[in-house]
């Protein structure tokens, strides 16, 4: 089955405690996407990536970072997590059809 | 500026009612537009693209370029059509996706 992949599906951490999101997809696309989702707000694209070792910031990308060392993984990192990352965060993959999102992770950062 | 306007937080309807979300984008190009739908607790699916020009669980949207609008309708609304349904803007040869702030759609038995 065609799926985009993240873990975990909740997360509570503390003010500046590195974490990792994880995402990875089994479609072989190319272009991936993080996004946030905030209520008001819609989603706000994090930072996105064209392909393998090819990554650049979207609209909101301040405290945040990526890497795409393979096609399939593309894992949002938070070197030192502040409360207003606290936020529902999807990842993407995107085909010609249109993109595919994971099932959200939802971040708590206290 | 690319934008994608929804100007409905909530869009409250009784069952068999006809429903239409409204959405307004603004972009010089030639846009393609989306719908994504959001159940409860659950991913982002697409319900539309206005490519396709499909019809989908009784939903259609038409792009009218002229008032560059890409409105959501469906004539009766099931009690299973309540979720946040978000309007999204493609712009360009970018992937990158705009959505608008989303409208929640309630419909009551």
């Amino acid at each position: 089955e065609a799926q985009v992949t993240q873990n975990p599906r909740y997360l509570i951490t503390v003010t500046g405690k590195k974490l990792t999101v994880t995402c990875s997809q089994n479609m072989n696309h190319e272009y991936m996407s993080w996004y946030r989702q905030d209520p008001g707000l819609g989603l706000r694209q994090i930072y996105y990536s064209m392909n393998v070792e090819v990554t650049d910031k979207g609209d909101v990308p301040e405290g945040y970072k990526v890497s795409r060392k393979e096609k399939r993984n593309f894992p949002l990192i938070l070197e030192s997590p502040s409360p207003n990352q606290t936020s529902l965060y999807f990842c993407a993959s995107f085909s010609n059809y249109g993109y595919t999102f994971g099932s959200g992770t939802r971040l708590t950062v206290v | 500026a690319q934008r994608v306007t929804q100007p409905e937080k909530l869009l409250s309807v009784f069952k068999g009612a006809p429903v239409e979300l409204k959405c307004n984008y603004s972009y010089s190009g030639s846009p393609e537009l989306f719908w994504y739908v959001q159940y409860s607790r659950q991913r982002l699916q697409l319900l539309l693209r206005h490519i396709s020009r499909e019809s989908i669980k009784g939903f259609t949207a038409d792009l009218n370029k002229g008032e560059t609008s890409f409105h959501l309708k469906k004539p009766f609304a099931q009690e299973e059509d309540s979720a946040m349904y978000y309007c999204a803007l493609k712009a360009g040869g970018y992937n990158k996706l705009i959505f608008g702030a989303g409208t929640r759609l309630a419909v009551h038995p």
